[in-house]
């Protein structure tokens, strides 16, 4: 099974500062996708960003990038001008294209505080 | 347009108890999945259904079942509730099974089993 690793339980960033959140996973599979969510404490999983492995490009959505190294099997979350809004879980997911159904696999989740 | 909603928000449940855990999807959207999110822990997939039919299952114990209703409403039941049952179970949809980009998650229901 594939499984997918945040080795960051928390971190902290100051507003308006820039901030990275690790992933890395392990798979067999050459083609998948790959998510952050983020989750309020409302606790509405809100998707942020989505990458398709067989694309080169990262990924953008306005203040949110990632760095995909598919080889390193490696997928962070950076986080521009950090907003008080974006203190929440962040979790990482991986999706095989293969499967038919839409599970997904995450991991334990980084706790990211937002510094006034 | 109302996003994925769940019922009930809370509930709380004695060890031996069984329990029915409801989802509604985005109109439109006929397929619903169910993850347990233990506490400190990324969701966990235990159920697919699309078009009223199982198209997936985590790796849970029987005592955990799901179905899906015409109007594309799902349930999760869970018998025999034990202690590590306690946990928020999200239920989120998608327009039809494949469509990665379209899941959407409800608030969950927190479940507390006593």
């Amino acid at each position: 099974a594939q499984t997918v690793t945040q080795s960051q339980p928390e971190m902290s960033v100051q507003e308006a500062e820039t901030v990275t959140l690790s992933c890395t996973y392990d798979t067999s599979e050459s083609d998948y996708y790959l998510f952050w969510y983020k989750q309020p404490p409302s606790r509405q999983m809100i998707l942020v960003i989505r990458q398709e492995a067989y694309k080169q490009q990262n990924a953008t959505e306005n203040r949110f990038s990632v760095n995909f190294q598919k080889a390193a099997k490696s997928f962070s979350l950076k986080i521009s001008d950090s907003q008080l809004g974006d203190a929440a879980m962040y979790f990482c997911a991986y999706r095989s294209i293969s499967n038919t159904g839409n599970q997904f696999y995450f991991g334990t989740g980084t706790s990211l505080t937002v510094i006034p | 347009d109302a996003g994925v909603t769940q019922s009930p928000t809370h509930l709380i449940k004695t060890r031996g108890q069984h329990v029915t855990l409801r989802c509604s999807p985005i109109s439109g959207h006929k397929s619903v999945s169910w993850y347990q999110q233990v506490l400190g822990q990324g969701p966990q997939f235990i159920f697919q259904y699309y078009e009223k039919e199982e198209r997936g299952r985590g790796n849970f114990p029987d005592r955990f079942s799901a179905r899906q209703f015409p109007n594309y409403s799902s349930e999760l039941n869970v018998n025999a509730l034990l202690l590590g049952d306690s946990a928020l179970y999200l239920c989120a949809s998608s327009l039809r099974q494949g469509l990665v980009h379209e899941q959407y998650f409800g608030p969950g229901t927190r479940l507390t089993v006593t």
